[in-house]
């Protein structure tokens, strides 16, 4: 059974770059499945931030493309996120997840993690 | 894209149905069936509970069954539990593009 783990600094200064690893377990990350990311500010909804496929593609959300980057690590078996010049507005929990692949649908997440951003 | 419309809040007593709505346009939920819902619980993950219109996941209780009319998606729960009560987002995909909807907190009174 896949599980997923996000970690992560969970405070970061205003104008940094905000950085989330992913680690996959009980699955290849190197399927067909693409691996994303959700966040959820405090006490809000869900804004789907992107996704990426192991062969390198991504798809971004239009309002996070400029500051969005996604890697990933087939050897470790685990996904990354970059999210730049980051501001009190992306304080939020963060989620990994995996949507299989053509579907539109997240099937596995991870428990999240809250980053904070703060000086 | 804009955030599909769910109503803020829901509630219904112990055995009662529920039903939650989630209105889109003609470019989202009226044009394509990749509509899935998500239970989340306080502190804790979303859950899959319905992907493409009307199919549940393995596990997950036939109580919960979803449909769509239009450009309105509807997850309904029949025989509601106290454990039914969490917050519940729709989701649309379209063009590469998951979509979520505000979120409608369902209260089991």
């Amino acid at each position: 059974q896949v599980q997923l783990q996000e970690s992560g600094p969970g405070l970061v200064k205003p104008s940094d770059t905000l950085s989330l690893t992913c680690g996959v377990s009980g699955y290849s990350i190197s399927s067909s499945d693409w691996w994303g990311w959700i966040r959820q500010p405090p006490g809000k909804g869900l804004e789907w931030i992107g996704y990426i496929h192991y062969s390198g593609n991504t798809h971004y959300n239009s309002s996070l493309k400029s500051r969005v980057t996604m890697s990933v690590d087939t050897s470790k078996n685990q996904f990354s996120l970059k999210l730049s010049s980051v501001t009190a507005v992306d304080t939020a929990v963060y989620y990994c997840a995996k949507k299989p692949a053509a579907q539109g649908w997240f099937d596995s997440w991870g428990q999240g993690t809250l980053v904070t951003v703060s000086s | 894209q804009s955030a599909l419309a769910q109503p803020a809040s829901v509630s219904g007593s112990p055995g009662q149905s529920i039903t939650i709505s989630c209105t889109g346009t003609s470019s989202d939920i009226g044009a394509y069936n990749s509509v899935s819902w998500y239970q989340q619980h306080p502190e804790k993950a979303p859950k899959l509970m319905i992907y493409d219109v009307t199919n549940r996941p393995s596990g997950v209780s036939n109580r919960f069954s979803g449909a769509k009319s239009g450009n309105t998606a509807s997850l309904t729960i029949s025989g509601l539990q106290a454990e039914d009560e969490a917050d519940y987002y729709c989701s649309s995909y379209t063009a590469n593009t998951p979509v979520f909807g505000g979120g409608t907190k369902l209260t089991v009174l």
